[in-house]
């Protein structure tokens, strides 16, 4: 199965400064990856999704970086601003059609502003 | 933009009534799923549905645990027999078909159930 980790549990930023959100999996056959948001009472929200056919892919402010060789993923999100305070979740699934997602635990970010 | 719907947003139920939880998910997807999220812990798989039938579970979905997609557009779960731990988030998720590469699944802002 998969297992999917996070490094820090919390992450406080100053506004306008970026964010690292850091990840760590273990399954070596996963092929896609994917980073959803958390705001409070709400349900997990789609950011960023990244294929292990790549290393890099970046969104609107936003920007995964995939290492297979450490089994590594990282969310960076540029300019940080109040509204990114939420809980960080990375997701890993194989190729499967109907795989589930195995979330970790959650990185929550806080920015001061 | 399209929304995975679930009603109702906070249940209350005292523990061994029956709950069916309700979810609407996007219109053009085809493959359904339940999460829950016990408080401050991490989201958690319970069940997949394709095709009107389950296509994986988790152990958390015992045989008190069903689902069903009744009509052409809502998903339930049901839950026979509540206890306490079953307090809890309940999230339901929608994907697109899944030959389209990185389709990710999307999430509706999930029911609180409480059990009393």
């Amino acid at each position: 199965g998969e297992s999917v980790g996070l490094h820090l549990p919390t992450l406080s930023v100053q506004e306008g400064d970026n964010s690292i959100i850091n990840c760590a999996y273990s399954n070596s056959a996963s092929d896609y990856f994917i980073w959803y948001k958390q705001e409070s009472g709400k349900g997990p929200q789609f950011i960023i999704d990244i294929r292990s056919n790549m290393d890099k892919r970046q969104g609107q402010r936003v920007t995964v970086l995939l290492n297979k060789t450490v089994k590594h993923l990282s969310l960076q999100i540029a300019a940080t601003q109040p509204g990114d305070s939420a809980v960080y979740f990375c997701a890993g699934v194989t190729g499967r059609r109907n795989t589930p997602l195995v979330f970790g635990k959650g990185t929550r970010l806080s920015v001061i502003a | 933009e399209p929304e995975v719907t679930q009603t109702p947003s906070h249940q209350v139920t005292q523990m061994g009534q029956e709950v069916i939880l309700r979810c609407v998910p996007i219109s053009n997807h085809l493959y359904f799923y339940w999460y829950r999220q016990i408080l401050g812990q991490k989201v958690e798989f319970l069940v997949s549905f394709y095709n009107n039938e389950i296509s994986e579970k988790s152990e958390i979905f015992d045989d008190q645990f069903s689902v069903e997609r009744p009509d052409g557009s809502n998903f339930t779960l049901k839950i026979r027999s509540t206890k306490l731990e079953d307090s809890a988030m309940y999230f339901c998720a929608s994907r697109v078909e899944a030959d389209l590469p990185g389709q990710p699944q999307h999430f509706g802002d999930g029911t609180r159930l409480s059990i009393l």
